[in-house]
């Protein structure tokens, strides 16, 4: 069965860089997710789209912003990248709004250097 | 803010033994979640309970829910080494807009010892 596809899997860009996390969510899985979890942590919820459209936002930087494409693909860019934004990045789908379970790509490891 | 708070953070167990996580959350829930993670890997689903359900099995797990006590617990029986992980609590609420937020707790990670 096709599964959350992200990519790539490893990025290392410098300080001040700009990045983009690419997610393919399981088709006809109408919710995206985006999680950052830095080392030991929980993930941490950045932003959702339902049907293509920003339905929630969580604790994600005025530097990153994402969106979701007629494919329903969806897109993180960072930009002016920080130390601190080195982090797993994942990307979950879902259907019926994100009522039911959620299935998660493998992530996309990020490290600024 | 953190909707769940898991208790507790590390646990080690000998193969065999069962292991019990406990999570705790603030608000009223759509539905309660559990997942587990391998290190660095994807967060795959183990598990959800709806509020209006008090307990359910699956497998070597169960899990209950006592939403007046806003509170969760999963237990593993008889475990394996290859249950050593971290594992995660997640509540469902509906976030006004247009979808349900999915938000974690901090997760237990389970040793288990051959």
């Amino acid at each position: 069965a096709a599964g959350v596809i992200q990519s790539p899997r490893h990025l290392i860009k410098e300080k001040r860089e700009t990045a983009t996390l690419k997610c393919y969510p399981i088709p006809r899985h109408d919710t995206v997710y985006w999680y950052q979890q830095g080392p030991g942590q929980d993930p941490q919820f950045l932003i959702s789209f339902y049907e293509k459209m920003q339905s929630d936002k969580g604790s994600i930087p005025d530097r990153f912003s994402a969106q979701q494409f007629s494919d329903y693909h969806s897109e993180l860019n960072m930009s002016s990248l920080e130390l601190g934004d080195s982090a797993l990045y994942f990307c979950a789908s879902s259907r019926g709004g994100g009522l039911n379970e959620a299935f998660f790509g493998q992530g996309t490891r990020l490290t600024v250097v | 803010s953190q909707q769940g708070e898991e208790d507790p953070q590390a646990l080690s167990i000998q193969e065999g033994e069962n292991a019990t996580m406990n999570c705790s959350y603030k608000t009223s829930i759509n539905n309660l979640q559990w997942y587990r993670q391998n290190s660095g890997r994807g967060l795959v689903h183990l598990i959800l309970i709806r509020s209006n359900e008090r307990e359910k099995h699956s497998g070597r797990l169960r899990v209950t829910l006592d939403t007046s006590k806003k509170s969760s617990s999963l237990l593993i029986t008889a475990s394996r080494a290859a249950d050593t992980a971290s594992y995660f609590c997640a509540t469902v609420l509906w976030s006004g807009a247009g979808s349900y937020q999915l938000t974690f707790g901090k997760g237990t990670k389970l040793s288990v010892i051959p």
